[in-house]
């Protein structure tokens, strides 16, 4: 079975300040990750996604994110937040047709 | 153009009576996929659908929950009887294909609370 764990479920994050959200995935076969974003009473959208190849993926809002096999991590990264930013974010590893999502990072950004 | 579609996108509701939620995924999507969100369980895989045939239904909880998609254009999620319990926001999502490298995209959800 596959799954992922979101180290942190809440990140409070200062405008302009870079952010990390973590990611680790289990998997015994080829993984394809994603990560969404939820803005708030929103549905979910995708930021980006890891299929094979490059592993640094570049995604949408200037979101990036790592695929590191031996640390089994798919880490997400903006340089400098916004307070647009503010969302809960959505780390998850596809089977097939089937998601697995992780319990979600919630980041807060400040001014 | 449009996204997936859902409505209503909030329903309250007494318990014991029926529920129906309804999807209108993207145009041209094969797949369709029911999920429910709740601070519990997080996000859950209700059902899944390929050209309109339900492929996966082990997610739907129990016998008071079932779903339909007549056409490639509609599809449903009825609760009934409903109960505090099926308090959550239930999400539709499609992709263009059953493909592992495809995106699913998200409808805006239906929030919906059983009193």
């Amino acid at each position: 079975a596959q799954s992922v764990t979101q180290l942190d479920s809440q990140v409070p994050v200062f405008e302009e300040a870079p952010v990390e959200l973590r990611c680790n995935y289990s998997s015994s076969v080829s993984v394809y990750l994603f990560w969404y974003v939820q803005y708030p009473n929103q549905g979910l959208q995708l930021l980006l996604k890891y299929l094979s190849g490059s592993t640094l993926v570049k995604g949408i809002n200037g979101f990036e994110a790592e695929f590191n096999k031996s640390q089994t991590s798919f880490h997400l990264r903006k340089p400098s937040v916004h307070i647009s930013d503010t969302a809960e974010y959505f780390c998850a590893v596809k089977n097939d047709y089937k998601l697995s999502f992780g319990a979600g990072t919630t980041v807060t950004v400040r001014a | 153009d449009a996204g997936v579609i859902q409505s209503p996108r909030h329903e309250v509701t007494e318990m014991g009576q029926e529920v129906t939620l309804r999807c209108k995924p993207i145009s041209g999507h094969n797949s369709l996929f029911w999920y429910r969100q709740t601070m519990m369980r997080g996000l859950e895989l209700l059902i899944y659908f390929n050209n309109n045939v339900p492929i996966d239904d082990s997610g739907m909880p129990e016998d008071r929950f079932s779903a339909k998609m007549p056409n490639a254009s509609f599809s449903t999620l009825k609760i009934q009887p409903s109960e505090p319990r099926d308090s959550a926001v239930y999400f539709c999502a499609s992709s263009p294909t059953s493909s592992i490298a495809d995106t699913q995209y998200f409808g805006p959800g239906t929030r919906l609370t059983v009193l």
